[in-house]
C-alpha cells in the first residue's frame, strides 16, 4: 500500500524558534491534507494543498508533487503550537496518514 | 454551524458488548467516513460513505457495520467488541469524495473494551 513518512517523530522548541516537519510519499500526490492534533485530540485542518505554498500566519506549507514530499514550517513558535501534527495523503476516497511529528514548545 | 459531531465522548464497554457510535454533519456534505487512531500511529479507515446511500469497506473494516442514515447522519456499529478495538475514533466528511475535497473531523469517541 501507499506508504506515508513523517519527520523527525519528535521535535523539541524553545519557545520563539522556527521548524520544518516533512512528509514523503511512496506515490505521487493528488492532494494533501495538513492537521494538528491538539493535546485534547481535536484534529484541526491546517491545510488543503495539492501543489504550491500557502501560508496561514505563522504557519506556512509547501507541496512538491513531482517529488513526493510536502513541508510544514512553523515560525515563531508558541506554547499553544505543542500538540502532533500529521499530513494526510488523499487517495481517491480516503486519507492516508503518517505516524505524525510530536511536537512540544516549552517557553 | 456545528460542523461534525459525535456521540457519546467517552464509552467503557464489556468484551461482547456491542454499541453504536453515532455521527452527524452539517455542512451538506456527500462523503462521510470513520477512521480509527491507535496510541502513537496515524487514523486508519474503516469504512466510507461516498454518497447517499453507499458504503464500502476501508483498510480495516473487520469487526465493524456501517449504516448511512440519511445524508446528515453516519453510524458505525460494534456487534461485539473486542479489547482490540480499543481506540480512539473518529468521523469525518467532505463535500465530494476524498481526492476532490478536504475533509472535516469530529471531536472523537474515546472507546476502551476491558
Amino acid at each position: 500500500g501507499i506508504q506515508v513518512e513523517q519527520s523527525p517523530p519528535d521535535l523539541i522548541l524553545q519557545e520563539g524558534a522556527n521548524s520544518t516537519l516533512r512528509c514523503n510519499f511512496s506515490d505521487s500526490v493528488n492532494n494533501l491534507q495538513w492537521f494538528h492534533q491538539n493535546p485534547w485530540g481535536q484534529l484541526i485542518n491546517l491545510f488543503y494543498i495539492p501543489s504550491g505554498t500557502k501560508q496561514n500566519g505563522r504557519l506556512s506549507a509547501t507541496t512538491v508533487a513531482t517529488e513526493r514530499y510536502s513541508l510544514l514550517y512553523i515560525s515563531s513558535s508558541q506554547t499553544t503550537d505543542s500538540g502532533v501534527y500529521f499530513c494526510g495523503r488523499a487517495g481517491s476516497y480516503q486519507l492516508t496518514f503518517g505516524k505524525g511529528t510530536k511536537l512540544s514548545v516549552i517557553p | 454551524n456545528a460542523g461534525v459531531t459525535q456521540t457519546p465522548k467517552f464509552q467503557v464497554l464489556k468484551t461482547g458488548q456491542s454499541m453504536t457510535l453515532q455521527c452527524a454533519q452539517d455542512m451538506n456534505h456527500n462523503s462521510m467516513y470513520w477512521y480509527r487512531q491507535d496510541p502513537g500511529m496515524g487514523l486508519r479507515l474503516i469504512y466510507y460513505s461516498a454518497s447517499e446511500g453507499t458504503t464500502d469497506k476501508g483498510e480495516v473494516p473487520n469487526g465493524y457495520n456501517v449504516s448511512r442514515l440519511n445524508k446528515r447522519e453516519f453510524s458505525l456499529r460494534l456487534e461485539s467488541a473486542a479489547p482490540s478495538q480499543t481506540s480512539v475514533y473518529f468521523c469525518a466528511s467532505s463535500e465530494v469524495p476524498s481526492g476532490e475535497a478536504e475533509q472535516y473531523f469530529g471531536p472523537g469517541t474515546r472507546l476502551t473494551v476491558t
